[in-house]
């Protein structure tokens, strides 16, 4: 069965550069979730989306934004980059008919220098 | 979003029951109790969902009393690959809204 598939899976930055992070529901899939997780720590709801609009917003920095785009794919874009944003960072999906229930991606792993 | 309260650690050897409660005083009448299950740079793995009194599947079964303020997610006969994060959510969030991590709890599996 098709997962949610998060590009890429590393990811190498210096200070004050951007990053975009790319997640791709499972299709059908209408509503999508970003998640970021420091090394230990539980991982933190950025921002979700249902039917490319933005549903809910947690604590995700001013410098960060996110789109869902016709095609139910989701990108988070990363500015001004900060040694603090180094992380994991999950897309989760979901559908109307399972909303309580989050299937997740891999992963991408952040690191900035 | 009803708050959680789970132990942060717990060990087990191989071969037992592992039971773990989740405390959820304010939850609501539409909220639904799930667990997730995440291993070290993994996205978090979908294990249980109930409303009420038990559910059991091929993983894990979980017990909910009448009043829901609490759940146990029991894992019969754990294994060394058992050794992960245990997280319970509590919430019927509309469509988008989010779902909080809380503190999870640590669960070691020793041979």
């Amino acid at each position: 069965a098709a997962g949610v598939i998060q590009s890429p899976r590393h990811l190498i930055k210096e200070k004050r550069e951007t990053a975009t992070l790319k997640c791709y529901p499972i299709p059908r899939h209408d509503t999508v979730y970003w998640y970021q997780q420091g090394p230990g720590q539980d991982p933190q709801f950025l921002i979700s989306f249902y039917e490319k609009m933005q549903s809910d917003k947690g604590s995700i920095p001013d410098r960060f934004s996110a789109q869902q785009f016709s095609d139910y794919h989701s990108e988070l874009n990363m500015s001004s980059l900060e040694l603090g944003d180094s992380a994991l960072y999950f897309c989760a999906s979901t559908s109307g008919q399972g909303a309580r229930k989050l299937f997740f991606g891999s992963g991408t792993q952040l690191s900035v220098l | 979003l009803a708050k959680t309260t789970q132990p942060i650690s717990m060990d087990s050897y191989e071969g037992q029951e592992v039971n773990i409660t989740c405390s959820h005083n304010n939850i609501a009448t539409n909220d639904y109790i799930t667990w997730y299950q995440q291993f070290p740079s993994q996205g978090p793995r979908f294990i249980i969902q109930g409303y009420k009194t038990k559910v059991t599947n091929e993983v894990a079964s979980l017990f909910i009393p009448a009043d829901r303020k609490s759940s146990t997610l029991s894992l019969p006969r754990v294994s060394l690959s058992d050794t992960a994060v245990y997280y319970c959510l509590v919430g019927d969030p509309p469509r988008g809204q989010n779902f909080v991590f809380g503190p999870g709890t640590r669960l070691s599996v020793l041979p």
